[in-house]
């Protein structure tokens, strides 16, 4: 079984509309990230989280927002989904402690598609 | 601002030719350096990373990379490349004391039979 696994896989959906991404993890990591990839771009971090109470913003974090259920669990939530934000997603998870040693693992990602 | 570049957009080589893939970075202090690949559909896969000492590295797959902090530079490399090594590869930074991986914008890599 996977680490890191996201739902949905792709996802398709319309302007406004509400749309939640989950990720869970199985590392019994601390820490948990969001990017999203668009060509030409590379990974741009949305949200992390250190710890279950602790959330920051990221690098382009508008029209987004987070929830840490639980250690094991990040979502990543569009309250108003638009177009610019048809992408692919990824959670990501490292180990507290580490430093700047911190190694990332990556879920296999969600492709998003805002008609 | 700390940032990753890699120069080249997409690189094509012939299966069996060597593979350099480059990765140049701002930072003041010392880095921490990744190199990613993603294959067609998946996830990201930590291919090699460095942290202080050697500064040649051995990854997964016969890549290594070299840090050469005179060209703030981080290239990859592979000697003999194989049809399968067609993906995306990415350069990762960190920052902030872990707090935040920086990466670079990918090369896509083309393996003609």
């Amino acid at each position: 079984d996977a680490d890191v696994t996201q739902t949905p896989r792709n996802r398709i959906t319309k302007t406004g509309k509400r749309i939640m991404l989950e990720c869970s993890q199985t590392k019994g990591h601390d820490r948990m990230y969001w990017y999203r990839q668009d060509p030409g771009l590379g990974l741009r971090l949305i949200y992390y989280s250190f710890d279950v109470k602790d959330i920051n913003k990221g690098e382009i974090s508008d029209g987004y927002s987070v929830s840490r259920q639980a250690q094991a669990k990040f979502s990543l939530s569009l309250e108003s989904a638009i177009p610019n934000q048809t992408a692919l997603y990824f959670c990501a998870t490292s180990k507290e402690g580490s430093g700047r040693r911190n190694e990332q693992f990556f879920g296999p990602g969600t492709r998003l598609t805002v008609l | 601002a700390q940032s990753v570049t890699q120069p080249d957009i997409h690189i094509t080589v012939s299966e069996g030719a060597s593979l350099e893939l480059r990765c140049n970075y701002s930072y003041g202090a010392t880095p921490y350096l990744f190199w990613y690949v993603q294959s067609p559909g998946q996830g990201l896969q930590l291919l090699l990373k460095y942290f202080s000492g050697d500064t040649l590295v051995q990854g997964i797959k016969g890549f290594e990379a070299e840090f050469k902090r005179s060209q703030s530079s981080f290239n990859l490399r592979k000697p003999s490349v194989h049809w399968s090594d067609a993906a995306e590869y990415f350069c990762a930074v960190v920052y902030n004391y872990g707090q935040n991986f920086v990466f670079g914008p990918g090369t896509r890599l083309s393996v003609l039979p």
